[in-house]
């Protein structure tokens, strides 16, 4: 079955950057796009950008642009999202996700568990 | 784009209906997704391209509407059904998301 299992919770303070994984298992990693989501505490859900997983194309939402990163490692199947000047306001929980299709159905059919990024002085 | 749904919160008693409502701010077609979350979960897939279930998804959740107004009805409440769901549209980058509705037992 199709898992998307992410790193464990992280503590940094304003200004540092963050690394967060998901390793994916149980599909051809190189066949689907994955995403990235974030959830602030009690709010909703704000979309922050996909790569794919066959050639490493990225595309971010413009309120992350120059300060995440998205990356994979294809012989793990592995995403990863850096995120660099961390502001108190980047404390939320961060997801990953995996688009059913790129091209026909960019919605989210499997999703990580989600990581508790927060980010304190 | 901007996600508009209606009611913040929604008390309803199990076995009753619920109606939940989204808004686009312009014309999405039929790419609209709709996503359960309950507390401390990940969402999880309910409704695609506005009216197709997601596997395993029960009968009782359905999706309708095109354009810029779109509805997901539950017919009868189950206590597993009380949660937060959020409607996302893909029609246009960036992807956006309402800002959720919460299911709560009246």
């Amino acid at each position: 079955q199709v898992q998307l299992i992410q790193s464990g919770p992280e503590v940094k303070r304003p200004g540092a950057s963050v690394r967060v994984s998901c390793k994916a298992s149980g599909y051809t990693f190189r066949f689907y796009t994955l995403t990235w989501v974030r959830q602030a505490p009690g709010q909703g859900l704000e979309y922050i950008g996909w790569i794919s997983g066959s050639d490493g194309a990225t595309d971010y939402a413009q309120n992350f642009q120059g300060r995440v990163t998205m990356t994979t490692d294809t012989s793990t199947g592995t995403a990863y999202m850096d995120l660099k000047s961390l502001k108190s306001d980047d404390t939320a929980v961060y997801f990953c996700a995996r688009f059913r299709d790129f091209v026909l159905g960019r919605y989210f059919d499997y999703w990580g568990q989600g990581t508790q990024v927060t980010v304190s002085s | 784009m901007v996600m508009t749904q209606s009611p913040a919160t929604l008390s309803v008693s199990p076995g009753e209906r619920a109606t939940l409502s989204c808004r686009a701010g312009q014309s999405v077609g039929r790419d609209l997704a709709w996503y359960q979350q309950k507390p401390g979960q990940a969402p999880s897939l309910l409704i695609y391209d506005a009216s197709t279930r997601a596997t395993g998804i029960p009968a009782r959740f359905s999706g309708s509407g095109s354009g810029t107004e779109f509805t997901l009805t539950i017919s009868s409440l189950r206590s597993e059904d009380f949660a937060v769901y959020y409607c996302q549209q893909y029609n246009t980058w960036p992807l956006t998301f309402g800002g959720g509705t919460k299911v709560e037992i009246k």
